[in-house]
């Protein structure tokens, strides 16, 4: 089956430090993969999107992503975190369909 | 630019009661539409989407319906509302297969 699985449902990292929030998919098909970032009581808000064309993607607000097709991976990044990131992330996967697959998400703590 | 519309942002219902919540599209024509229940400290549960008008599409099986009497609109309703429905309920748009979806900012949804 399709699918998405994040890693850790909650990471704590310091201000200043890497941000490594973990994605893998499963698919037999290409996919296209997306993060998106949810502020308390907020709807989701796109990061970015990775949709065949580089593999290293880069997003809003300083975060970026790499698509690694031999680990069946799409990782977000951020070299260093400030405490307006603290939030909800989510990973999502679209094949050939109109649906997404998304990930049950990632609560990210900042610690000043 | 397009903007997606959702209300009301919170809800307290009796259980038994009915529900409607009304999402709109502004700024693009004939998008995928979605509805989406996020239960606390959990992922997103697809429950409808909708390519067209009058095209509803059920993910999981329960009292609630949907509806796209327009072709930006698109209607969430239950005739009786059961506990289990408090949630925070997400629409969503995107203009196709695997694009990004858009969200509006949400729905509380508590049920006494």
């Amino acid at each position: 089956a399709q699918s998405v699985t994040q890693l850790g449902s909650h990471v704590s990292v310091s201000e200043g430090a890497l941000v490594l929030l973990r994605c893998n998919y499963s698919s037999s098909v290409p996919p296209y993969l997306f993060w998106y970032v949810q502020y308390p009581n907020q709807g989701l808000q796109l990061l970015l999107k990775y949709t065949s064309a580089a593999t290293l993607v880069k997003g809003i607000n300083g975060f970026e992503a790499e698509f690694k097709k031999s680990e069946t991976s799409f990782h977000l990044t951020k070299p260093s975190a400030h405490m307006s990131d603290a939030a909800e992330y989510f990973c999502a996967v679209s094949y050939t369909g109109n649906q997404f697959y998304f990930g049950t998400g990632t609560s990210l703590t900042v610690i000043p | 630019s397009q903007t997606i519309h959702q209300w009301p942002a919170t809800l307290v219902q009796p259980v038994g009661s009915p529900l409607s919540l009304e999402c709109t599209v502004e700024g693009t024509s004939n998008p995928n539409l979605y509805w989406y229940r996020q239960a606390a400290g959990r992922g997103l549960q697809l429950l409808f989407y909708s390519v067209g008008i009058g095209q509803i599409s059920s993910e999981v099986p329960q009292n609630l319906s949907a509806s796209r009497p327009q072709d930006r609109q698109f209607i969430l309703s239950s005739k009786k509302l059961l506990l289990s429905d408090s949630g925070f309920y997400l629409c969503a748009w995107s203009a196709g297969n695997n694009q990004p979806q858009h969200f509006g900012d949400g729905t509380r949804l508590s049920i006494l």
